[in-house]
């Protein structure tokens, strides 16, 4: 079975300028998680999809982060635009049912110069 | 809210030793899941381990087992027999409606 796919694995950028990240969850799992982890940090949970529909995204910072998930599958997180704190390796994760285990992708570190 | 809180940001183990890492965690609610990740330098999280609160049982599997004492609210992952590659960041976690909320995590290192 194909675990979570990510990419890039690797960003760099000048504030300002926007960026994209692209998840490809396991097939058939429904649930599908963006994280966002500081160095020396934790994940924290940025927006949690059911299918295509927000579950959560509460820790989102609506101002510059979006995210979607077109037809229930792939997702995209957009940064636009970018600040110096916005440096962190963003995971995404998925989960069968959103009640069970959720499998973490490898990552993309995002350094904002 | 619920919070987790890991008082180790270092730990150094011998290998085919043993080494305990320390996992607290608040929350109000009855029902809910406890993990330990394991993360790598290549940033892939590993589950290690799970638990679940309801269960008095406390989880094994393989080296790995944790000592679940719900009461302090605490949630230690003791790994027997350590080896070069359990070296990893290992984050406590806990799971509340369909969401983890981590640790700030414990840097294991291995000494040969």
């Amino acid at each position: 079975e194909a675990g979570v796919a990510q990419s890039p694995r690797y960003k760099i950028i000048e504030k300002r300028q926007s960026v994209a990240f692209w998840c490809n969850p396991i097939s058939g799992h429904a649930t599908l998680y963006w994280y966002q982890q500081i160095l020396g940090q934790g994940p924290k949970l940025l927006i949690q999809f059911q299918n295509n529909g927000v579950v959560d995204d509460s820790q989102l910072p609506k101002d510059r982060f979006s995210a979607e998930r077109l037809k229930g599958v792939d997702s995209t997180l957009k940064i636009q635009p970018a600040k110096l704190e916005d440096s962190a390796v963003y995971l995404c994760a998925s989960s069968s049912t959103g009640l069970d285990e959720q499998y973490f992708g490898p990552g993309t570190r995002l350094t904002v110069t | 809210a619920q919070t987790v809180t890991q008082s180790q940001p270092e730990m150094s183990v011998q290998e085919a030793e043993t080494v305990t890492l320390s996992c607290t965690y608040d929350t109000s609610e009855s029902d809910y899941y406890l993990f330990w990740y394991k993360q790598p330098p290549s940033r892939q999280m590993i589950l290690v381990i799970r638990q679940e609160a309801y269960k008095q049982q406390n989880a094994t599997e393989n080296r790995f087992s944790v000592n679940f004492q719900k009461a302090a609210k605490s949630f230690s992952l003791k790994i027997s027999d350590s080896q070069l590659g359990d070296a990893a960041m290992y984050f406590c976690a806990s799971e509340y409606g369909n969401k983890l909320v981590f640790g700030a995590g414990t840097i294991l290192r291995v000494k040969s």
